[in-house]
């Protein structure tokens, strides 16, 4: 079993379009986190919740809305595609929050916006 | 705010013992180092955390001195596998940024 999986693994859309990454997590962790690496391998946090509830939001623009149904699942929806939205989008979980907590990844979302 | 500084990138030979080292200078008394390594098209994975001296595991060592400003992750006979962006991460459970720093990408020859 995937500790941590995300789909779909590709998304390939036009700008102005709505799309949504799904995340989930079967390690029993509170807090789970989305990341977004650029082309330049930058691995910049963006969200991070605890058992359902927004702990760390980023600088990011509010087309990007986290959804936490429980505490197992962590979607991503992001509104207005843009070009620069292009980039790997990861998933992860901890059992603690911060930074002391060790982090588990998906395998990441390769987003390309046309 | 931990910031870490690491080198950008470093080149090795299979067999040999491969050493990053990372540089912390205002740690906080409460942060842990965490070291994670990632592949080309994988997420980031795990291989060691420490918070002082020396940490061992199956995967690697974590030498931590006294003053905890630096730490340095030890690979012992690294292979062609081994060849990956190693990140060092800095933190606790305060109401601090998670930042991932630049990371150094470790090359390893034949």
């Amino acid at each position: 079993d995937t500790a941590v999986s995300q789909t779909p693994k590709y998304l390939v859309t036009q700008m102005g379009n709505d799309k949504s990454i799904k995340c989930e997590q079967n390690l029993g962790h509170d807090t789970m986190y989305w990341y977004k690496q650029d082309s330049k391998k930058f691995l910049k946090i963006m969200f991070s919740y605890n058992n359902k509830e927004l702990i760390i939001n980023e600088t990011v623009p509010n087309r990007f809305s986290p959804k936490s149904p429980d505490k197992a699942h962590l979607n991503l929806h992001i509104n207005s595609l843009e070009l620069g939205d292009s980039a790997v989008y990861f998933c992860a979980s901890s059992q603690f929050t911060r930074g002391a907590g060790v982090q588990y990844f998906g395998a990441g979302t390769r987003l390309s916006v046309l | 705010l931990a910031k870490t500084t690491q080198p950008i990138s470093m080149d090795s030979y299979e067999g040999q013992e491969v050493n990053i080292t990372c540089s912390h200078n205002n740690i906080a008394t409460n942060d842990y180092i965490t070291w994670y390594q990632q592949f080309p098209s994988q997420g980031p994975r795990f291989i060691i955390q420490g918070y002082k001296t020396k940490v061992t595991n199956e995967v690697a060592s974590l030498f931590i001195p006294a003053d905890r400003k630096s730490s340095t992750l030890s690979l012992p006979r690294v292979s062609l596998s081994d060849t990956a962006v190693y990140y060092c991460l800095v933190g606790g459970n305060r109401d601090d940024k998670i930042i991932f720093g630049k990371g150094t990408r470790l090359h390893i020859l034949p």
